[in-house]
């Protein structure tokens, strides 16, 4: 059973255009985290947000908690080619014995 | 970087043959992972530690044990490797578990190809 829903799967894009992508379950989490993962390496943490309807901005990416933390998504203004890579959400919870769940990742491709 | 090595990075090995992976890390965390990631699935997770000698099976543990004897190494055994075994192993620590400082930071990854 998949917890974490992610959508898009793939998204190609070019240079300059914003777009999001989201996260998605019918579970509550205790906090959400954004990771981005290249070829060949393991993921990197971007972001964690804790309390619903929280919003972070890193730079050109927004990252929002929805109010009931069941979701999440993730802006990219002005997307480069450096943003390209698989996005990863992954939810944690109190009590919960694995402690994380991920979600299937969306693909990003923005072409210069 | 967070201090995570995985060794090896890339290995091929044959059905039927016992595979040890290994992550060490310089941290000190209290938590460490393992997962598993393929195509269509994401990152799975196999086993976890939440302390020495402290493991528990996670979502796909069948085929896979774990041992912790030190804070800093967490190693994965494949007792008898089969082919549905080949992927990608991430090793993953964490400071904590539950609550809002439940980050993970992730290794660089092992590629395992069983023929």
């Amino acid at each position: 059973t998949q917890l974490l829903e992610q959508s898009p799967q793939f998204l190609s894009i070019q240079e300059g255009e914003n777009l999001t992508v989201y996260c998605n379950s019918s579970s509550v989490f205790s906090s959400l985290q954004w990771y981005r993962q290249e070829p060949g390496e393991g993921p990197v943490l971007l972001v964690t947000v804790v309390t619903g309807g929280e919003v972070k901005k890193l730079k050109r990416l927004t990252f929002q908690f929805g109010d009931a933390r069941k979701d999440s998504s993730l802006h990219i203004t002005a997307a480069q080619p450096g943003d390209t890579g698989l996005y990863l959400c992954a939810g944690a919870k109190r009590n919960y014995g694995q402690n994380f769940v991920f979600g299937p990742g969306t693909r990003l491709s923005v072409l210069p | 970087d967070a201090g995570i090595t995985q060794s090896p990075r890339h290995k091929v090995t044959e059905t039927g043959t016992p595979v040890t992976l290994r992550c060490h890390q310089t941290e000190n965390h209290r938590y460490m992972y393992w997962y598993r990631q393929d195509p269509g699935h994401g990152l799975r997770l196999i086993h976890y530690s939440y302390g020495v000698k402290d493991t528990d099976k996670g979502e796909v543990s069948d085929g896979y044990s774990v041992s912790r004897s030190k804070t800093e190494d967490f190693l994965l055994t494949l007792e008898s490797a089969t082919s549905s075994q080949t992927s990608v192993y991430f090793c993953a620590i964490s400071p904590s578990s539950g609550g809002v400082r439940n980050e993970q930071f992730f290794g660089p990854g092992t590629r395992l190809t069983v023929l």
